[in-house]
């Protein structure tokens, strides 16, 4: 089954402890990106990636880091997570740009307490 | 500068009754792409539709439809006889043309549909 897999699905932490939510797509998609999602301001992009060892700041990239090391994973690296972290999480594929829709994974709930 | 902007933050309705959700968006390219994402309660983001900015044609998929206007800078969703299934968030989102993974969202529109 075509899909987009992260986990955890749900964490809770505290402030500074360093954690990695995993992104995992089995489409062989080239793009890839993180999203936040908090009340009121819909999603936001984190980071984007056109391939592999090709990354690229999204709106919100401030505290976080990622990494493409294959084309199946696009894991988000919080180093120091503070409480303003606090967000649902999406990953996210698509086959190219622009043209093709993304597909999202199904969302990681993180609590930075 | 990419915007898109849904005033609607949240609408209710009785089942069967017809409801659009209103997206207007903001760009300077002459090509672009649009699409349309649910989130159902159970939180997950389903792609509904996606349109590019020269194909003006509306679109019908069984309940839904959609209208895009380049004139006004609007792609509105509608949904006929509307049923409790109905019940999301939605998510209008515009895509520039050019090599990039950036997809610009709106706020969201909560529908909540009450039999």
């Amino acid at each position: 089954e075509a899909q987009v897999t992260q986990n955890p699905r749900y964490l809770i932490t505290v402030t500074g402890k360093k954690l990695t939510v995993t992104c995992s797509q089995n489409m062989n998609h080239e793009y890839m990106s993180w999203y936040r999602q908090d009340p009121g301001l819909g999603l936001r992009q984190i980071y984007y990636s056109m391939n592999v060892e090709v990354t690229d700041k999204g709106d919100v990239p401030e505290g976080y880091k990622v990494s493409r090391k294959e084309k199946r994973n696009f894991p988000l690296i919080l180093e120091s997570p503070s409480p303003n972290q606090t967000s649902l999480y999406f990953c996210a594929s698509s086959l190219f740009a622009s043209v093709y829709e993304q597909y999202f994974g199904p969302g990681t709930r993180l609590t930075v307490t | 500068a990419q915007k898109v902007t849904q005033a609607q933050t949240e609408i209710s309705v009785v089942e069967k009754e017809d409801v659009t959700l209103d997206c207007v968006y903001e760009t300077r390219d002459t090509t672009y792409y649009l699409f349309w994402y649910k989130q159902p309660p159970s939180g997950e983001l389903v792609f509904l539709i996606r349109r590019n900015s020269f194909d003006e044609q509306n679109e019908i998929s069984g309940r839904y439809s959609w209208n895009f206007q380049k004139s006004t800078s609007s792609f509105n969703f509608t949904i006929t006889a509307s049923q409790v299934v109905d019940s999301a968030v939605y998510f209008c989102a515009l895509r520039r043309s050019y090599n990039t993974d950036k997809l610009i969202f709106g706020t969201g529109t909560r529908l909540q549909v009450f039999p």
